[in-house]
């Protein structure tokens, strides 16, 4: 059982380039959620999903775009790289009525 | 709103030794409370969570946690702690209407055991 699996691990972007964070999870969980890990600052969320084509701003959206064309799935897209996007990324994945499962994170250096 | 407040960034500890990681929420409306463990360069484990009912709250680990509303606090304690407990703790809370909602997050306490 893989759980929520997160790619890549790591990236160094440059400033202005885009990417795309992948996330899916097995679990078949309706609710799914992006993070950002800043030291010192604890886990702060980016977008969350409650269930495939429906997708909703967190705490810090800037910057930062997602889709949910499916229920496994819940990419996260950088759009125009920036320094203060460097961080550590992680997903999760839960039922309504449930804890959620975390992924082990991307961790994302932009220079 | 809620929000979360851990009160130590840094707990350093004698391996053995007990050890008590506070956690401080406020919140408008009823929640429920998590404790996660974070080991290095891997992702959040669930350590335990209060939902209701009894207010000691047991874990992994030999973790436990107990919930005080009058004072909303969450602490986490561990009678006596190994190397292997060398980790980032955090505390989170939900609001209350269901367990899978979106969390807030405490900034973390960094647990340093020792031999």
């Amino acid at each position: 059982n893989a759980g929520v699996t997160q790619t890549p691990k790591f990236r160094i972007l440059k400033i202005g380039q885009s990417m795309t964070l992948q996330c899916t999870q097995d679990m078949n969980h309706n609710y799914m959620y992006w993070y950002r890990q800043d030291p010192g600052m604890g886990l702060k969320l980016i977008y969350y999903s409650v269930g495939a084509g429906i997708t909703d701003k967190g705490e810090v959206p800037n910057g930062y775009n997602v889709s949910r064309s499916t229920t496994e799935d819940f990419p996260l897209r950088l759009e125009l790289a920036a320094p203060s996007q460097t961080s550590v990324y992680f997903c999760a994945s839960s039922y309504v009525d449930q804890p959620q499962h975390f992924g082990d994170g991307t961790r994302l250096s932009i220079l | 709103a809620q929000s979360v407040t851990q009160l130590d960034s840094q707990v350093p500890v004698f391996e053995e030794a007990p050890v008590e990681l506070r956690c401080n929420y406020s919140s408008s409306v009823s929640v429920y409370l998590f404790w996660y463990v974070q080991y290095p360069n891997q992702g959040l484990q669930l350590l335990l969570k209060y939902l209701s009912g009894s207010t000691l709250v047991k874990g992994i680990n030999g973790f436990e946690a107990e919930f005080n509303k009058s004072q909303t606090s969450f602490h986490l304690r561990k009678p006596s702690v190994h190397i292997s407990d060398t980790a980032e703790y955090f505390c989170a809370v939900t609001a209350g209407d269901n367990q899978g909602g979106k969390l807030i997050f405490g900034q973390g306490t960094e647990l340093s055991v020792k031999p």
